[in-house]
């Protein structure tokens, strides 16, 4: 089975924090995804990447980086956190494209205060 | 760009009846994958059923089929025999056939409610 992990399930951070957020894939996924998901708004794509240390831009990346020095591993990073950025944040694997299954992880609730 | 619609944000149904989640897209593309997700209370998203576009026959997985009309681009879920693990909030998506990057756009979701 394929195991997409998410560092935490709840988070909390005050805002101009610089908070990570971890992802890890155990099946050797060459892409992997960052997503946030709003009421009414469903997913949006912030980053994702295809290789080791590549990342192209989502719809919403202002805001955000991302960094991804392992293949099984990809970060999300809020530089300077914001209270519009509390949301959930959905991690999400895939091995190859088109047509192929994404795998997500459970997810983190971030809260900004 | 490919947009995903799904226009009702909560649909509920009798344990053991069916429902129908609707779902509209639109595409220039002739390449694609539509996708339903669901997502549990505090559960991960995981698959329910996946459709090629150059595909005429309706995807089905035990009791969900899709209702796919490829001129009206509509994509519909069918979820038979409804039971309280059903209950959840379902997405569609959409992902250009030939992308390299396996992305996926999203409608807004819809939240199904099973009563006993």
């Amino acid at each position: 089975d394929v195991k997409v992990t998410q560092s935490s399930r709840y988070l909390v951070k005050r805002t101009g924090e610089k908070v990570f957020l971890e992802c890890v894939q155990d099946m050797d996924h060459e892409n992997m995804f960052w997503y946030r998901q709003d009421p009414g708004l469903g997913l949006r794509l912030i980053y994702f990447s295809y290789d080791v240390k590549m990342k192209e831009k989502g719809d919403i990346p202002e805001g955000y980086s991302v960094s991804r020095e392992k293949k099984e591993r990809f970060s999300l990073i809020l530089e300077s956190a914001s209270t519009n950025q509390t949301s959930m944040y959905l991690c999400a694997s895939i091995r190859l494209a088109g047509g192929w299954e994404q795998y997500f992880g459970p997810g983190t609730r971030l809260t900004v205060t | 760009a490919q947009t995903v619609t799904q226009s009702q944000p909560e649909m509920s149904v009798q344990e053991a009846e069916t429902v129908t989640l609707s779902c509209t897209y639109d595409t220039s593309e002739s390449d694609y994958y539509l996708f339903w997700y669901k997502q549990p209370p505090s559960r991960q998203m995981i698959l329910v059923i996946r459709q090629e576009a150059y595909k005429q026959q309706n995807a089905t997985e035990n009791r969900f089929s899709v209702n796919f009309q490829k001129a009206a681009k509509s994509f519909s879920l069918k979820i038979s025999d409804s039971q309280l693990g059903d209950a959840a909030m379902y997405f569609c998506a959409y992902q250009h056939g030939s992308s390299n990057t396996g992305k996926l756009i999203f409608g807004q979701g819809t939240t199904l409610q099973v009563k006993p």
